[in-house]
């Protein structure tokens, strides 16, 4: 069974901060990472990909993979409220659907 | 980039109903998910397809059966819904993992 853990927080952050959110997978054969947003009562809403170990960023998001750690992150650079929601680490192998964690809750204080 | 719509946001329906909830996707993708969503289990996968007239189990297919008769058209069908089956339902399609995939705004189903 392929397992994806995260931190289930809330994970409280102030605003113009640095938030690190953190993600371990089970499967050595996982091939794809992924980010998602889910704002309350909303669908969750791809952020970032990330294929090969090292950091790949996007404006101020900055996905990190680590595959002999079996170990993703997500780095969010000078937080702002609008980023208070729940992330979900989402990993991948084959075309065989995607394996979600069950979230982080952030929370961006002004 | 893809647009998946999914037909309902909400839906109330009896036990025992055959129920259906449709999912279009804009593209001429063809990888296509059904997932539930729950509180503390997070993001379940139901089925998924990659080709018409194709489909596949994940890890909770039980009470559920899936169709795909056009490519960009992919239904979940409750065969007998039960109150174990209220749920957030989210769709999701794109063109396949190396490009992650989007959902669909979700279906929220109460089974009553």
């Amino acid at each position: 069974q392929k397992e994806v853990e995260q931190n289930s927080g809330p994970l409280s952050v102030p605003e113009g901060a640095i938030a690190s959110l953190n993600c371990t997978y089970s499967d050595r054969g996982s091939q794809s990472f992924f980010w998602y947003r889910q704002y309350s009562g909303k669908s969750p809403e791809l952020i970032m990909s990330i294929y090969s170990n090292g950091d790949k960023e996007d404006g101020r998001f900055t996905a990190q993979l680590n595959k002999a750690s079996q170990y993703v992150s997500l780095l969010i650079r000078d937080s702002q409220p609008s980023d208070s929601a729940t992330y979900l680490c989402a990993v991948g192998a084959r075309d065989d659907g995607l394996t979600f964690g069950k979230g982080t809750h952030l929370i961006i204080q002004p | 980039d893809v647009k998946v719509t999914q037909s309902s946001r909400y839906l109330v329906k009896r036990t025992g109903e055959k129920v259906f909830l449709e999912c279009v996707q804009d593209m001429d993708h063809e990888n296509m998910f059904w997932y539930r969503q729950d509180p503390g289990l997070g993001l379940r996968l139901i089925y998924f397809s990659y080709d018409v007239k194709m489909k596949e189990k994940g890890d909770i297919p039980e009470g559920y059966s899936v169709s795909r008769e056009k490519k960009e058209r992919f239904s979940l069908i409750l065969e007998s819904a039960s109150t174990n089956q209220t749920s957030m339902y989210l769709c999701a399609g794109g063109r396949g993992l190396g490009y992650g995939y989007t959902f669909g705004s979700g279906t929220r189903l109460t089974v009553v």
